[in-house]
Order: structure tokens, then sequence, then C-alpha cells
């Protein structure tokens, strides 16, 4: 299994630009999630999904849109970037919502943008 | 709302040697799940070790256990026998539904293992 895998590894982008964050997940897990982690911020929840065809928003939504056709992809879009957006992006996956499943990271995106 | 605190920005560990990353929690939910992550200079996010709110015994991973006291609202991660590939930064983060099943972290510890 590969786990959770995110494409691209780094981006740069340019104010305004858009771009599409890949994410993909082998386990059949029903559970996804987008975090961004910022310098002494921890991780916060961008958006989450809880099965194909169903998203909803986390605490830092504004400037991104997901969705979830498939239960193996939640690609994340940045829809006019703006330095704010400057971070490194995590995608997760788990079996389920409940308190007791594990969360499992993908390798991250490295994202600037000037 | 939920808090995880971790008031040890770094902690220098010898080789061999056992250390203890503090964890506190504030949560008003009764089911809930405590995780410890590591995160190396490259990157990732790697799980470690889990703990229920309702398991009586304390969670433990190979050379990882996690030193749950209920009441006091902490989830300590203690590491044994501590290897330079142990250095990294440690993030303790809960788990509940009612908040997006999101997971919330702490600030982290960086763990530094010397010879």
């Amino acid at each position: 299994n590969a786990g959770v895998t995110q494409t691209p590894k780094f981006q740069v982008l340019k104010t305004g630009q858009s771009m599409t964050l890949q994410c993909a997940q082998d386990m059949n897990h029903e559970y996804m999630s987008w975090y961004r982690q910022d310098p002494g911020m921890g991780l916060r929840l961008i958006h989450y999904s809880v099965g194909a065809g169903i998203t909803d928003q986390g605490e830092v939504p504004n400037g991104y849109n997901v969705s979830r056709s498939t239960t193996e992809d939640f690609p994340l879009r940045l829809l006019s970037a703006a330095p704010s957006q400057t971070s490194v992006y995590f995608c997760a996956s788990s079996w389920g919502q409940s308190s007791t499943d594990t969360q499992y990271f993908g390798p991250g995106t490295r994202l600037t943008v000037l | 709302a939920q808090k995880i605190t971790q008031t040890q920005p770094g902690m220098f560990v010898q080789e061999k040697e056992a250390v203890t990353l503090d964890c506190t929690y504030d949560t008003s939910d009764q089911s809930y799940g405590l995780f410890w992550y590591k995160q190396p200079s490259s990157g990732e996010m790697i799980f470690l070790i889990y703990q229920g709110s309702y398991d009586e015994q304390n969670a433990t991973e190979g050379r990882y256990s996690l030193n749950f006291q209920k009441a006091r609202k902490s989830a300590n991660l203690v590491i044994s026998a501590s290897q330079l590939g142990d250095s990294a930064m440690y993030f303790c983060a809960m788990r509940s539904l009612g908040t997006a099943s999101k997971l919330t972290f702490g600030t982290g510890t960086r763990l530094q293992v010397t010879l």
C-alpha cells in the first residue's frame, strides 16, 4: 500500500494564480481531510470529507475549495493564491470520523506564494 | 472548545536515556482520542501512539508509551532508550466527535538526542 500520497511536493505560485493540490489514498478510508501547518501554530483543518460526495468546512476554509468524487481522491483547489496561503499542506485519511480512528498523513506539499 | 498544550518548546536528551514529553488537554467531551505524531526534518507526519479516553491501561508501542492521567487531563509521551533518529518535532493531538472530527494539535516539542 502506498498509503496517502500528495503531489506536488513543492510549488511556487504568483499572487492570483490558481492550482490544485492532489491527494490520494489506497486504504479505502472514508474520512479525508486537509490541514495547513504554519510556524508556531500547529496544524489547522481546512476542509474535510466523510465520504464520496460529502465535504464540509474546517476552521480555515476561506480561499480553498474541495470535492470528493471518489473514495480515493480528495483534491484541494486554491482559487486565487495569496501570500497568506504560503504554508505546508497535509492531506490525511482515516477509516471513519470516530475519536478512535487514527488519521494517517501524506508527505505534505510546501507551497510558496509570491 | 478543545485545546492541547505542550509547554516544552525544546528538549535535549542523551542517547539511550528516557525522555518524557508533556501534553495537557482540555475538552468537555467524554469520548476522545489522544495521539502523538513525530515530524522529522524531512517534514512528514508519522503516527506514533494512540490512547482512548475510556482505555484503562496506558498505551505502549515499542519504545513509546503514553502516560495517561485522565483526572489531570495529561497524556505525556515517554520515549525509552532514546536514539539519534528520535530527533524530531513531536506533536500531541486530540480527536473527538462534534468538532468536524478534526485533530486538534499542540504547538509541538522539538527533541534533540545527543551523544
